[in-house]
């Protein structure tokens, strides 16, 4: 299985910070990795696919890169609706795995 | 774009079963796999497996195996998810969710989520 590894676990940051959450596979990946947020209580929402892609509707204060093993998911302005967790999710291999998840809380 | 509702929660004593639907509406139920993923209390995300609605065809993770039955309805367009044998280990939040474009294992929805407690 590959292992997802986030870091940080968790982070406090202030409004209008740029915030960086770093994913680290086992393995390589071949750029097959996803970024999903949620918010208590509700279903995790996709955020970006294929390392960089943004899926429709999510702010362009959002962005991924990475290749290979390292992987970064990028919020350049934090909102007061970003706080929430943010996990990492492969998809290039089964069994699909997830990061433990990054929480985003207010500083 | 579509969406998935979710059947409501369910307690369960150990040892029994659990049968979680997951109702599809808004888009062609067969054009997408279904995946089941799971949350237990304040922990992260666990991939369960994949049903393909069109032909039934299933994959599931190893740690399941033996365990889950992902099963589907075309006529009512409603995937099912039945996890037997339970434990208070499998009390979590289970999620449906469906592939994104081109995407099987990419999940732009996703189901509200249903709460299984396993207690005795």
């Amino acid at each position: 299985d590959i292992q997802m590894t986030q870091s940080p676990s968790s982070l406090s940051a202030s409004v209008g910070d740029r915030v960086t959450i770093t994913c680290r596979a086992s393995q390589a990946i071949s750029t097959s990795l996803g970024w999903y947020q949620q918010k208590p209580g509700k279903a995790p929402k996709l955020l970006v696919y294929a390392t960089s892609r943004l899926e429709s509707g999510v702010p362009y204060t959002f962005s991924g890169s990475g290749t290979g093993t390292n992987y970064t998911l990028t919020i350049t302005s934090l909102q007061p609706e970003d706080f929430a967790t943010y996990y990492c999710q492969q998809y290039y291999s089964i069994p699909l795995t997830f990061g433990q998840g990054t929480k985003v809380e207010i500083k | 774009q579509g969406q998935l509702v979710q059947s409501g929660a369910e307690m369960k004593k150990p040892g029994a079963s659990v049968k979680v639907s997951c109702k599809a509406s808004g888009y062609t139920f067969t054009s997408k796999n279904i995946n089941w993923v799971r949350q237990a209390t304040g922990q992260g995300l666990e991939w369960m497996g994949w049903m393909n609605p069109n032909s039934g065809n299933t994959g599931y993770a190893q740690k399941f195996q033996g365990r889950v039955t992902m099963t589907r309805n075309t006529a009512t367009s409603t995937a099912y998810m039945e996890l037997s044998s339970l434990t208070s280990e499998d009390t979590a939040i289970y999620y449906c969710a469906r592939g994104l474009g081109d995407y099987d294992y990419v999940w732009g929805t996703w189901g509200q989520g249903t709460l299984v407690t396993v207690s005795s």
